[in-house]
């Protein structure tokens, strides 16, 4: 495609019910990283993969969080056990570089809430 | 939790003023990067500034990369509607974007 696209665009849940959020990056694209954007705020770091490999994780705020490339293209993170405080936009960015963030194209984001 | 601070937090100009905001840190970056979000997107880059000291320029927007290498400065000059939105700075840091809360620009037409 000619952008990042992620799915859902909205995704609503209850209180302890898991998600599952996609991300379609830039065909070609080396780099994926997983963002999350809390409302007001500035996007915060979750994960970073590099083709299939994921390389650093240091952002995901639990265990309840886990982010997979299996084929080194889509990616998904899913959120068990989602609590009210998970909710957020979700941002998935790509590069055709490794580790290239000067060049990071952003995609529009899932907004989870979590009731 | 977030490093940078910016401000100000929020904008209220006239059409055709120029624009000035600020990031600052309390820890080194090398490389420092300015966003635009508007709503319902993701971030897009404006500048990227690599170089302590170095001043970039994209049309109307320049930007500043400070000596100090904790701080950074975008202008915007002769805003016009279109610039509406929420600016980010962001310095990076072993592959992460560490970003600001953002500078919510309002233009009154």
């Amino acid at each position: 495609g000619a952008g990042v696209s992620q799915s859902p665009r909205y995704k609503v849940a209850k209180r302890g019910q898991d998600v599952a959020l996609r991300c379609d990056p830039i065909s070609g694209h080396v780099s994926l990283f997983w963002y999350q954007q809390a409302l007001g705020q500035g996007p915060e770091f979750l994960t970073y993969f590099q083709n299939e490999a994921q390389l650093d994780k240091s952002g995901l705020p639990s265990d309840r969080f886990f982010a997979e490339r299996p084929e080194g293209s889509v990616s998904t993170l899913k959120i068990q056990r989602t609590q009210q405080e998970d909710s957020a936009v979700y941002l998935c960015a790509s590069s055709a570089n490794r580790g290239g963030v000067q060049k990071l194209f952003f995609g529009s984001g899932t907004q989870l809430s979590v009731l | 939790g977030q490093q940078l601070n910016q401000s100000p937090q929020s904008m209220f100009i006239q059409e055709g003023e120029d624009v000035s905001m600020n990031c600052t840190s309390s820890s080194i970056f090398n490389t420092w990067l300015w966003y635009k979000q508007d709503p319902g997107e993701g971030p897009v880059l404006l500048i990227a500034l690599y170089k302590a000291g170095e001043l970039t320029s994209n049309g109307r927007l320049t930007a500043q990369f400070g000596i100090t290498r904790k701080d950074s400065f975008l202008n915007i000059s002769a805003s016009i509607p279109s610039d509406v939105g929420i600016y980010f700075c962001a310095g990076l840091r072993a592959q992460k974007l560490v970003f600001g809360q953002g500078t919510r620009l309002t233009i009154n037409p």
